[in-house]
């Protein structure tokens, strides 16, 4: 079974613009998670989705936004980016939000620096 | 508000060695608490999970934690440390039910010598 997609693996923007970044979850998961990365806040969590809701948000500002699909990849959004967006984007996905039984799984990241 | 507070920021044992790693947390309620391993270049891949029950919890790659209510900790342990667990470790906690927000640490790196 493959694991969590994410695209693109590095992404190269520049002050004001937007990006848009893509997570495949593992075939058969709903749920999917967004994480973000940085060396200086280190781990937060986003946002969470499941079965095309949103069921949980970090404390971020609303420039960050995501959408899952019917087919459950989901996307998260940035705009306006700032210097201090430039991090890891890490996707995770589990079959169901319940984290007692179910274990998420992490995809390999997005690399994401803002000039 | 929930945290997680792991005070070694770089840990260096050698190969063969026992280690720790330390966490404490600070939450209201019985937390669920969670290790997870990051390779570099790599996602997070979870080693364990605590909810209730058995204070200690065996995990994957010959990993264990042990809960401990009274001291707010969940330190990871590991009897014998391969050269390839050298990696960054987090620890993470967070609330039962549907209002799951993590937090996490801020990561322990751990340095394997030969």
């Amino acid at each position: 079974k493959a694991g969590v997609t994410q695209t693109p693996r590095y992404l190269i923007k520049t002050r004001g613009q937007q990006v848009t970044l893509s997570c495949s979850p593992i075939s058969g998961h709903r749920s999917v998670s967004w994480y973000q990365q940085t060396p200086g806040q280190g781990l937060q969590f986003l946002f969470e989705y499941f079965s095309e809701t949103q069921r949980n948000k970090g404390n971020f500002p609303g420039r960050f936004s995501g959408r899952q699909f019917s087919n459950s990849r989901s996307e998260m959004n940035v705009s306006t980016l700032e210097l201090g967006d430039s991090a890891l984007y890490l996707c995770a996905s589990s079959s169901t939000p319940d984290r007692y039984t179910d274990t998420q799984y992490f995809g390999p990241g997005t690399r994401l620096t803002v000039l | 508000a929930q945290s997680v507070t792991q005070p070694d920021i770089h840990i260096t044992v050698s190969e063969g060695a026992s280690l720790e790693l330390r966490c404490n947390y600070s939450y209201g309620a019985t937390p669920y608490l969670f290790w997870y391993v990051q390779s570099p270049g790599q996602g997070l891949q979870l080693l364990l999970k605590y909810f209730s029950g058995d204070t200690l919890v065996q995990g994957i790659k010959g990993f264990e934690a042990e809960f401990k209510r009274s001291q707010s900790s969940f330190n990871l342990r590991k009897p014998s440390v391969h050269w390839s667990d050298a990696a960054e470790y987090f620890c993470a906690v967070g609330a039962a039910g549907g209002s799951y927000i993590p937090t996490f640490g801020r990561g322990t790196s751990l340095i394997v010598h030969p």
